[in-house]
């Protein structure tokens, strides 16, 4: 059982560039995130997902788009690379029972975008 | 909107002792849930320990154990009889549950475990 897997584990990017992150779960977990990690902070939420085909915006979605289209896959779009998203990027799963659950983290993926 | 405050950036303990991560929080809500969640240098986070709010027995998962004072908004993690193996970033994360899904996380306490 692989959990939460993501690629790459790390990356670098020139400004203006494009890239996407890989995300994967084998839990048949209906709902999954992602989060960022700056420097010396706790994890904020960019988008998440409630199931196939549905996605809503966390706390700082500027600059990123997901889609779903599996219950096991949900991708991180970066379209055009800014220095202010160079950071440490996690994605999470959790079972079915919606809020209060644990959420399951994968190794997370580090990004400096130069 | 929900806040959580780690005022402890580092912490040190022997090997063998016992220490207390803090955390506080602030809410209006009446029900829901905290975690602790450990992030190792592999970078790798990993759930420690969980306390729903309606419950006024603290949670405990071996030598981790929580101090929950709801009436404080207080929620302390306690480990004892440290390992090397504890060494991390702690971070104190709060879940208002419902249709809520987010965690916001407190700015985390780096744990060093002496020999």
């Amino acid at each position: 059982n692989a959990g939460v897997t993501q690629t790459p584990k790390f990356r670098i990017l020139k400004i203006g560039q494009s890239m996407t992150l890989q995300c994967t779960q084998d839990m048949n977990h209906n709902y999954m995130y992602w989060y960022r990690q700056d420097p010396g902070m706790g994890l904020k939420l960019i988008y998440y997902s409630v199931g196939a085909g549905i996605t809503d915006k966390g706390e700082v979605p500027n600059g990123y788009n997901v889609s779903r289209s599996t219950t096991e896959d949900f991708p991180l779009r970066l379209e055009l690379a800014a220095p202010s998203q160079t950071s440490v990027y996690f994605c999470a799963s959790s079972s079915t029972s919606g809020g209060g659950e644990t959420q399951y983290f994968g190794p997370g993926t580090r990004l400096l975008v130069l | 909107a929900q806040t959580v405050t780690q005022s402890q950036p580092e912490m040190s303990v022997q090997e063998a002792e016992t220490v207390t991560l803090s955390c506080t929080y602030d809410t209006s809500e009446n029900n829901y849930y905290l975690f602790w969640y450990k992030q190792p240098p592999s970078r790798q986070m990993i759930l420690v320990i969980r306390q729903e709010a309606y419950k006024q027995q603290n949670a405990t998962e071996n030598r981790f154990s929580v101090n929950f004072q709801k009436a404080a908004k207080s929620f302390s993690l306690k480990i004892s009889d440290s390992q090397l193996g504890d060494t991390a970033m702690y971070f104190c994360a709060f879940n208002s549950g419902g249709s809520n899904y987010k965690l916001t996380f407190g700015k985390g306490t780096l744990l060093t475990v002496n020999p």
